[in-house]
């Protein structure tokens, strides 16, 4: 059982919808991230939250709106996607300024219609 | 620029025999090195781990070397087994806590 959890494991919507992706964890720790991965790419870091201030966002398009309310909630919210927006995101968390893994969620497998 | 990279797309060892696994990376500031396991429909799992400081960590069957001349890690299991037949990942971090994965290297063990 994972320690990340995140919601709906599936989604599709259309190009003008807005909907929102939720991931919670429950690992004590205080660094929270977005992933894209997308066929035959390498997982692609789309924001990082260290003790919830945003620190990384990549130049990921703005129609990605990350959200981080407290350390162990994450939220993407997503509006005027695109279908090559289509592809599994990812939720993991970490502890920040030590040498130890990220724990990944199983994704929302999001595609864009 | 990918600064991560997995060159064999996919590997395939008989039962009992040892896979290696490699990754190659470029940037001389990463200080912690894994390597994730996943399967279809799941988020990758962490197998194991090596901090730049050291060049050999082992936990069971599972072994990662780090050569940082080369900048080159592998991962060695031994002896497969056909549950360890999945898509390997690679990845390294650096100090400002960011996480740099390669694009995979499927493994399929043979009964």
């Amino acid at each position: 059982e994972t320690g990340v959890t995140q919601t709906p494991r599936h989604l599709v919507m259309g190009m003008t919808n807005k909907k929102s992706l939720k991931c919670e964890q429950h690992l004590g720790h205080n660094a929270m991230y977005w992933y894209k991965q997308s066929a035959k790419k390498p997982l692609e870091l789309m924001f990082v939250y260290n003790f919830k201030e945003q620190t990384e966002n990549n130049s990921v398009p703005s129609r990605f709106s990350p959200e981080c309310p407290n350390s162990s909630h994450l939220f993407l919210h997503l509006h005027t996607l695109q279908p090559e927006d289509s592809a599994l995101y990812l939720c993991a968390s970490s502890q920040a300024l030590t040498n130890s893994p990220l724990h990944f969620g199983n994704g929302t497998r999001l595609t864009v219609t | 620029d990918q600064q991560v990279k997995q060159n064999s797309p996919s590997l395939s060892v008989q039962e009992g025999r040892i896979s290696i696994l490699n990754c190659d990376y470029t940037n001389s500031m990463f200080d912690y090195f894994l390597w994730y396991k996943k399967y279809p429909a799941e988020g990758p799992t962490f197998l194991i781990s090596i901090s730049s400081i050291k060049d050999k960590n082992e936990d069971g069957r599972f072994t990662v070397f780090l050569n940082k001349s080369a900048k080159h890690l592998s991962l060695h299991i031994v002896p497969s087994q056909p549950g360890d037949s999945a898509v390997y990942f690679c990845a390294a971090k650096n100090t400002g806590n960011q996480f740099y994965f390669g694009t995979g290297t499927s493994l399929t063990v043979i009964p």
